[in-house]
């Protein structure tokens, strides 16, 4: 049983530059959600998709971020003109239907 | 005030003692529950999920569940060293998981 697979595991770049991160979730899972965890606090939502749509996002989500799953499968959070308040881990979790939200590794963004 | 509110850590606790854990939430219509698991520098690892009024035990762990007081709790059982890790409660509503802070167990050898 393969769980929710994340890459890369670590980004460092410079303030302004543009990252994307890619999530696969568990195979049969429809649903896939993206979190930001700060040092200390739990794990703010961003946005999730229900197969190939998305069909939230929260307000944290700012316009310099976007997300993707354009088969309903894998997805991707890009975030472009990167700030030194985006550094944070980036998580992402998949389910099936309503059920229990499983996390992979996470994605680690730091900003110099 | 917050979404879900959890008891102020860190917690230290002998080996073989009994870890307590306490969570508060504020919407009053959620239905599901979760505790997770983070170890320093990993992610977030479910441990626990409970629906209805309570108690749900799963090995050395039980989770409590009181939807009128809206308080939701993890008992973990012989404390080990390999228990020490942050606890998060986790309040789900229609999709989304809304996370306390978490509280940081330490289990003294």
């Amino acid at each position: 049983d393969t769980g929710v697979s994340q890459d890369p595991r670590h980004k460092i770049t410079k303030r302004g530059q543009n990252v994307t991160f890619r999530c696969d979730p568990i195979s049969e899972h429809n649903r896939l959600y993206w979190y930001r965890q700060t040092l200390g606090q739990g794990p703010e939502f961003l946005t999730y998709f229900q197969n190939e749509a998305q069909l939230e996002k929260s307000r944290l989500l700012s316009d310099r971020f976007s997300a993707e799953r354009p088969k309903g499968s894998f997805s991707t959070l890009e975030i472009q003109r990167t700030e030194q308040g985006d550094s944070a881990m980036y998580l992402c979790a998949s389910s099936l239907g309503t059920g229990a939200q499983h996390f992979g590794d996470g994605t680690r963004l730091s900003i110099l | 005030q917050k979404e879900v509110e959890q008891n102020s850590g860190p917690l230290s606790v002998p080996e073989g003692a009994i870890a307590s854990l306490n969570c508060t939430y504020s919407d009053r219509g959620s239905q599901s529950f979760f505790w997770y698991r983070q170890y320093s520098g990993k992610s977030p690892e479910l441990i626990m999920s409970i629906y209805s009024n309570g108690d749900k035990e799963d090995g050395r762990f039980t989770a409590q569940l009181n939807k009128a007081s809206q308080y939701v709790s993890l008992l973990i059982r012989d404390s080990q060293p390999s228990d020490s890790a942050t606890y998060l409660c986790a309040v789900k509503g229609d999709y989304k998981l809304s996370f306390g802070a978490g509280t940081t167990v330490t289990v003294r050898a």
